[in-house]
């Protein structure tokens, strides 16, 4: 049982380049979550589903784009990378409907933008 | 809108004895959930308890019990019989019935055990 999977783990990419960042859970989780953690400082969530083909913005959006095709996959995408989205990456999994529900982590991924 | 607030960036605590790390919270409503997580220097985000706005008890797993003073706010998380491998960052975390699933998490806490 994999849990949470996201690739690459650490990236570097050069101010206006795009790429994804993979997430993929087989745990049959309804709802996933991409959050970023910039040094020294909080999780904070930049998008969320809660289910294949619903997604809806968090707290810090802005460059960045989400889809959800499958239950397994949720991918996040940077266009137009800036030095502000140099941050640890996190993806989230959690099954709503259970009362003790504390989300499932990957590993992250540390981008860093030059 | 919620808010989570750990007023301690970092703590230090002698090897076997116990240490609280604070954890306030905002909400108006009144079924709310709060999460505490432990991340150590790898990097990982690690579940440690959950306690439940209705729940009677003090939530507790093992070295691990969360003081929740209701009428004060306060989720407190207790390490009992500190152990080196507890040197970590542990941030508090909620949801309540506004941001359904969404957790809000705090700045954390940076915890040092000494020998």
């Amino acid at each position: 049982n994999a849990g949470v999977t996201q690739t690459p783990k650490f990236r570097i990419l050069k101010i206006g380049q795009s790429m994804t960042l993979q997430c993929t859970q087989d745990m049959n989780h309804n709802y996933m979550y991409w959050y970023r953690q910039d040094p020294g400082m909080g999780l904070k969530l930049i998008y969320y589903s809660v289910g294949a083909g619903i997604t809806d913005k968090g707290e810090v959006p802005n460059g960045y784009n989400v889809s959800r095709s499958t239950t397994e996959d949720f991918p996040l995408r940077l266009e137009l990378a800036a030095p502000s989205q140099t941050s640890v990456y996190f993806c989230a999994s959690s099954y709503e409907g259970r009362r003790t529900n504390g989300y499932t982590f990957g590993s992250g991924t540390r981008l860093t933008v030059v | 809108a919620q808010k989570i607030t750990q007023t301690q960036p970092g703590m230090f605590v002698q090897e076997k004895e116990a240490v609280t790390l604070d954890c306030t919270y905002d909400t108006s409503d009144q079924s709310y959930g709060l999460f505490w997580y432990k991340q150590p220097s790898s990097g990982e985000m690690i579940f440690l308890i959950y306690q439940g706005s209705y729940d009677e008890q003090n939530a507790t797993e093992g070295r691990y019990s969360l003081n929740f003073q209701k009428a004060r706010k306060s989720a407190n998380l207790v390490i009992s019989a500190s152990q080196l491998g507890d040197s970590a960052m542990y941030f508090c975390a909620m949801r309540d019935g506004t941001s359904g699933s969404r957790l809000t998490f705090g700045e954390g806490t940076q915890l040092t055990v000494n020998p």
